[in-house]
């Protein structure tokens, strides 16, 4: 069974830096995607980007170009998603979720990491 | 990339049916199979509940079905129970980008 562990929270200043994991274990990370998704407090899901792990192959959302860059070390198992100068307008909840290469649907889920940007 | 339609909210009584509608263009739920819904509860991690249009997971339950006409999916919760009240996203593979878009979700209510 597939399994993706994120850190819980991360509390952040406007400006500050942040990257936050994606760790996954259970499957051959050689045919495996991982997607990032945003929930803004209280609206729906939104995809950010996906990731392939063999080769890097990112595609981003047009929304979301500029907004954040994934990322993926497959020594380490995991991916990532990072943020140079955060807005306030970050705040939310972010998942990475998983596909089998070939496949188009994503049937494991991280907790989430909930990221707060207050100054 | 706009959100595919979905309803807002759908409502109905335990041991009903409900349908929720998703759709889209040509470019993305009308142009290929690969249309998924997720079940989340409030304060929970998405669940997938549907893959390919028609197909459900290994122990999601034969009451949730999915179908396909054009540009439009749907999903169809039979025989509804209280703990089927959850918000609801169909979520679609993009040919063109290629990428993936969300519907913009539906909240289901079990009066």
């Amino acid at each position: 069974e597939v399994q993706l562990v994120q850190p819980g929270v991360e509390v952040k200043k406007p400006g500050e830096s942040l990257k936050i994991s994606c760790k996954v274990s259970g499957y051959s990370l050689t045919s495996y995607w991982i997607g990032w998704v945003r929930q803004m407090p209280g609206k729906g899901l939104e995809w950010m980007g996906i990731i392939h792990f063999a080769d890097s192959d990112t595609r981003y959302s047009p929304s979301f170009r500029g907004q954040g860059t994934i990322s993926a070390d497959k020594s380490i198992f995991t991916a990532h998603l990072q943020w140079n100068s955060l807005k306030a307008s970050d705040t939310a909840l972010y998942y990475c979720a998983g596909a089998v290469a070939g496949t188009s649907w994503f049937d494991a889920w991280g907790q989430g990491t909930l990221v707060t940007v207050s100054s | 990339q706009s959100a595919l339609t979905q309803p807002a909210s759908v409502s109905g009584s335990p041991g009903q049916s409900i349908t929720i509608s998703c759709t889209g263009t040509s470019r993305d739920v009308g142009g290929h199979n690969h249309v998924s819904w997720y079940q989340q509860h409030p304060g929970k991690v998405p669940k997938l509940m549907i893959y390919d249009v028609t197909n459900r997971p290994s122990g999601v339950s034969n009451r949730f079905s999915g179908s396909k006409s054009g540009n439009t999916a749907s999903l169809t919760i039979s025989g509804l129970q209280a703990e089927d009240e959850a918000d609801y996203y169909c979520n679609s593979y993009i040919s063109s980008s290629p990428n993936y878009v969300f519907g913009s979700g539906t909240k289901v209510t079990v009066l």
